[in-house]
């Protein structure tokens, strides 16, 4: 069984490209979490979502980033217009539903930016 | 609002305990987890407190007071390979789940 499965593992753009992470949750968890993590900083979270539904985008920035679950497929984060201050490793996480589950993370996205 | 303390670093000698604090603020409580994070690695699992009191789970324990808002995270017989960042993560409400900065844990010989 497959755990959380995140590509690419490493992603270089140029400032002004649009940066596309995805995240395959584990068989069965239909829960997703995304989190960034800046070096040396804890995870700050940015979304929760379930198939077809954003649950909670309280840490999403206002502009450029949007996130996504279809009912088919893997979950996407999209950030458009890259910036160097994007740079970080993007952690995402699935759950089967809430409740007392740790979260089982990916391997995580780092996105670099030039 | 939210709030998450935890110290920074501790250095511990192997075969020792150590204990890492963690108090903590949450707009409501829905539980407490502890995830280990080795260095450019996703964190993984350790633990899981949503009543009072202590929960064993091998050489790991973490203990949680909902009261004070106050968890512990006790390694006990440490290992070379515990050597990594231990992060706190309440649940609040809505069920999110927010990490701490963790603690960076340096085991030495």
């Amino acid at each position: 069984n497959a755990g959380v499965m995140q590509n690419p593992r490493h992603l270089v753009r140029r400032r002004g490209q649009e940066a596309r992470l995805r995240c395959s949750p584990m068989k069965g968890h239909s829960h997703v979490y995304w989190y960034r993590q800046l070096p040396e900083e804890g995870l700050k979270f940015m979304v929760y979502l379930q198939k077809e539904n954003i649950i909670d985008e309280s840490g999403m920035p206002k502009e450029r980033f949007s996130a996504e679950f279809p009912k088919e497929g893997p979950s996407i984060l999209r950030i458009q217009q890259v910036v160097r201050g994007d740079s970080a490793a993007y952690f995402c996480a699935s759950s089967p539903r809430i409740g007392e589950e740790g979260y089982t993370f990916g391997s995580g996205t780092r996105l670099t930016v030039v | 609002g939210q709030n998450i303390d935890q110290p920074t670093e501790m250095t511990a000698t192997e075969g020792a305990i150590v204990q890492i604090n963690c108090t903590y603020q949450t707009s409501g409580f829905n539980g407490l987890f502890w995830y280990q994070q080795h260095a450019g690695e996703a964190p993984t699992f350790l633990s899981y407190n949503v009543l009072d009191g202590l929960e064993e789970k091998g050489r790991f324990s973490s203990f949680l007071s909902r009261s004070k808002g106050y968890s512990y995270l006790l390694l006990k017989e440490l290992q070379m390979k515990d050597s990594a960042s231990y992060l706190c993560a309440p649940k609040g409400g809505g069920f999110k789940t927010i990490f701490g900065a963790g603690t960076r844990l340096f085991v030495k010989a």
